[in-house]
Parts: structure tokens; sequence; C-alpha cells
């Protein structure tokens, strides 16, 4: 079956340090792949996508390219904010006959220090 | 535009008992699903309705159920509450269901939790 793993956090950086956060994913046909964001007390928010190999998603600095040979959709920020801290979870959608079935990781926890 | 609310935010339960948590669509929206997340884990995916259909259900006991009204708002229900089923329960909602995805839009959830 479908499948994410992402890499454990917490993750810990002071404020302007270059992010990554590693997604490897396991999915038969060509899944979209998607980051989201959830901020403490609060539910989910789509950060950013790909729908096919060699897309780049792209929204507020974050960046991640949908790598087909390497089965990766690794996170990346050139220069973190506090506002950042968050939880980070990557996820896929297979394409199905029905249903919009999002399958996520377990999430990795950033926080920036100032 | 209004985003996509749950109701209630947070409750608390006992053991066996039973609960229903509501949520309403973007207006315009005809697919909801339904997701539990638990402290320190993704979410995961329980039930997708579309047109008061259901179109996907996940890994979970028949303890849960859902349904979805004429309005496009939805209903779960779990019965028989374990220990185990204290989470947040998140609603996300869609314009349609179809073969191809379709951008799902989550709610702030509801907090469940079962002494």
């Amino acid at each position: 079956g479908n499948s994410v793993t992402q890499m454990e956090g917490p993750v810990t950086l002071s404020e302007e340090a270059f992010l990554t956060i590693n997604c490897t994913y396991t999915a038969t046909g060509y899944p979209s792949l998607f980051w989201y964001v959830q901020y403490p007390g609060e539910g989910l928010q789509l950060l950013l996508k790909a729908t096919k190999a060699d897309d780049k998603g792209s929204n507020k600095g974050f960046e991640a390219t949908y790598r087909k040979e390497t089965t990766s959709f690794h996170l990346e920020k050139g220069s973190v904010q506090v506002s950042d801290s968050a939880v980070y979870f990557c996820a896929l959608n297979g394409r199905v006959e029905y249903g919009n079935k999002l399958v996520f990781g377990a999430g990795t926890i950033l926080r920036v220090k100032s | 535009d209004a985003g996509v609310t749950q109701s209630p935010t947070h409750l608390i339960k006992t053991r066996g008992q039973q609960v229903t948590l509501r949520c309403s669509p973007i207006s315009g929206h005809k697919s909801v699903s339904w997701y539990q997340q638990v402290l320190g884990q993704g979410p995961q995916f329980i039930f997708q309705y579309y047109e008061k259909e259901e179109r996907g259900r996940g890994n979970f006991p028949d303890r849960f159920s859902a349904r979805q009204f004429p309005n496009y708002s939805s209903e779960l229900n779990v019965n028989a509450l374990l220990l185990g089923d204290s989470a947040l329960y998140l609603c996300a909602s869609s314009l349609t269901s179809g073969r191809f995805y379709n951008e799902q839009f989550f709610g702030p959830g509801t907090r469940l939790t079962v002494l």
C-alpha cells in the first residue's frame, strides 16, 4: 500500500538557518505529493504541492521537488523564522477510481530559536 | 468566505459512551473526509463522502460511522468509546471526488478525550 516516511524530529534551528526535512514515499502509479503545516492548536494548512514528476511546489519561501527516481519530496527553506515553528507533514494522494484519500507521514516538529 | 467549521471544539467522554462530531464544508464543496490524528502521529483517513454516498473507508472498526446530509454537512459517530479513540478528529472538504486529486481544506478539528 501507499506510505510516507519523514525524518524524525524535533528539528531545532536558529533563525535564518537553512531547513531540510526529508520525505520519501512508496506508492503505486503516480501520486500527487503535498506538504501540510500544523501550528499549535490548529488544523492542517496546505503549504505546497506537486502533481507530477520534476514539478517544484513553492510557497512562503518553502520549496519541494517531486523526484520520481528517488521517490522523494524533501522540504527546504533558505532562511527560517521563529514563526515557522510548527509540525510539518508530508502526504500523498494515490490516484484511485474514487476518493481523495490522503496518506500522511508521522510529522516533523520544527523549532526555530531567535 | 467561511472555511471548514467543526463542532464541538473539545469533548470529554467516558469509555463506552457514544459521540457525534459535526462538520460544515466550505460553501460549494460537495465532498467531506474525516481523519483521526492521535497525538504525535499523522492523520489517518477514516471516511470520505461525496453527494451523500460513502466513497472511501479507512481501516477503522464498525464502531465508526458517518453520514452526509443534503446540505453537504457531515457527522461522524463513534460508538462504545475506547481510551484509544482519544484524538483530534479533522474534517476536510473538497469540491468533488474523482480520479484526480481535488485539494482538501481542513477544519480546526475536534479534540476528543476519552476517560
